[in-house]
């Protein structure tokens, strides 16, 4: 089995401020995503990475920028934090086939900006 | 694009009962499913995956339909447990890495 890491847990922030959230799994897994969750909306897609060298945004990536340092780690900066902004970011992983692969998920990172 | 429409919010049963949530999607060409449960302060766990050649589905302590012609999945806990309170997500997707996720289901299992 794998386990994906996310850090921190919690993400306390200023308004304006640029704030970076790191992912790292040991799945050997070629795809990661960022997911955002908010209270009733269910998951939205904010970045995602097909393989090592791939970025492709999703339906959420305005305030957002992403890197895919190597295969086993997906950064997410929040560019500007949104004041009493609060949600949960979510990191995945598959092994990318387009066969509908099974996503694995993280424990989440909750933010919040005072 | 797609959308995926999820119904009740929030659900509440006694134990042993039934719980049903409901999932609409948009998309005809919408191939994979997803159910995954969510337990307080944890990411998501995968319930089942479904492939649209397979309309019923069976796990422990759960049956999965899909509806190819009315674009419905459900979800139905045949007799549920305080341990299944969580929340609910499906998701659909068509095969292009992206899947779209419902709001998901708070669910309450009275002991």
């Amino acid at each position: 089995g794998g386990i994906i890491t996310q850090t921190p847990k919690f993400l306390i922030g200023q308004e304006g401020q640029k704030l970076t959230l790191k992912c790292q799994q040991n799945f050997n897994h070629d795809t990661m995503y960022w997911y955002r969750q908010d209270s009733g909306k269910g998951l939205r897609l904010i970045y995602y990475s097909i393989t090592e060298n791939d970025l492709q945004k999703g339906d959420l990536s305005e305030g957002y920028d992403a890197s895919r340092e190597k295969k086993s780690s997906f950064s997410l900066t929040v560019t500007s934090a949104q004041k009493n902004e609060m949600a949960v970011f979510l990191c995945a992983s598959s092994i990318g086939d387009r066969g509908g692969a099974e996503q694995f998920f993280g424990p989440g990172t909750r933010l919040t900006v005072l | 694009g797609e959308q995926v429409e999820q119904r009740p919010p929030h659900l509440s049963v006694r134990e042993g009962d039934s719980a049903v949530i409901i999932c609409t999607y948009t998309d005809p060409n919408s191939y994979y499913f997803f159910w995954y449960k969510q337990e307080p302060g944890a990411g998501l766990q995968l319930l089942m995956k479904v492939f649209s050649s397979t309309e019923i589905n069976e796990g422990q302590g759960f049956t999965v339909l899909l509806n190819k012609k009315d674009k419905q999945l459900s979800l139905n806990l045949t007799a549920a447990h305080p341990g299944d309170s969580a929340v609910y997500f499906c998701a659909a997707g068509t095969g292009n890495y992206k899947y779209v996720f419902g709001a998901g289901t708070r669910l309450k299992v009275i002991a």
